[in-house]
């Protein structure tokens, strides 16, 4: 079966710094693979997805960026972090029939 | 845009039956699914409507009605673990990768 990994699970990061958020994916291949970002009592925010190795599409213009470097590992990074980078980081996996299976996510604060 | 509404908040009762309703638009429509939210986690998926009519799973139904853009998600003898936030969602017109979410209904159970 399948199984989507995310860490860390919270960050507390002070504004400016870098960010690197993982995700990795078991029990299929060639996934397409989704970067979500929830505010609080908000809905899902579409970030970046990739549909194969090195290939990324952005969303939403910001200073966030995304990287594929394995078929099944996904990155999100920032080099200086934002106030309004705080939030739940949700990493996704979708099956051929469109459902998207998502990670624990990562609650990330900035301060 | 290719827009998806639903409730903001719903209140219910602890053993009662609770509706909650969502709208798309029709053009291109390929499908629509519910997913559940509890609060500080993912997403998990419930359901997945093709075509129309009612599909149970337990003690919860999906409903679609294609013509009138219209679905549904059915929660009978609610339980106080069914306090979440409910988020449907359909397949872009624009992508084969990309799912449109509702901002989702965040259900409130009372004893």
């Amino acid at each position: 079966s399948q199984t989507i990994h995310q860490w860390p699970a919270t960050l507390v990061q002070p504004v400016g710094s870098p960010l690197s958020l993982e995700c990795t994916v078991e029990g299929t291949s060639n996934p397409n693979l989704y970067w979500y970002r929830q505010a609080a009592g908000r809905g899902l925010q579409l970030l970046f997805y990739s549909v194969g190795i090195g290939q990324i599409s952005s969303e939403v213009p910001q200073n966030l960026s995304a990287s594929r470097p394995q078929d099944r590992q996904f990155i999100l990074s920032s080099k200086k972090l934002l106030l309004s980078d705080s939030g739940f980081y949700l990493c996704a996996w979708q099956s051929g029939y469109n459902e998207q299976f998502f990670g624990p996510g990562t609650r990330l604060t900035v301060l | 845009g290719q827009n998806i509404d639903q409730p903001t908040e719903m209140t219910a009762t602890e053993g009662a039956i609770v509706q909650i309703n969502c709208t798309y638009q029709t053009s291109g429509f390929n499908g629509l699914f519910w997913y559940q939210q509890h609060a500080g986690e993912a997403p998990t998926f419930l359901s997945y409507n093709v075509l129309d009519g009612l599909e149970e799973k337990g003690r919860f139904s999906s409903f679609l009605s294609r013509s009138k853009g219209y679905s549904y998600l059915l929660l009978k003898e609610l339980q106080m673990k069914d306090s979440a936030s409910y988020l449907c969602a359909a397949p872009s017109w624009d992508s084969n990768y990309q799912l449109i979410w509702g901002a989702g209904t965040k259900l409130i159970i009372k004893p």
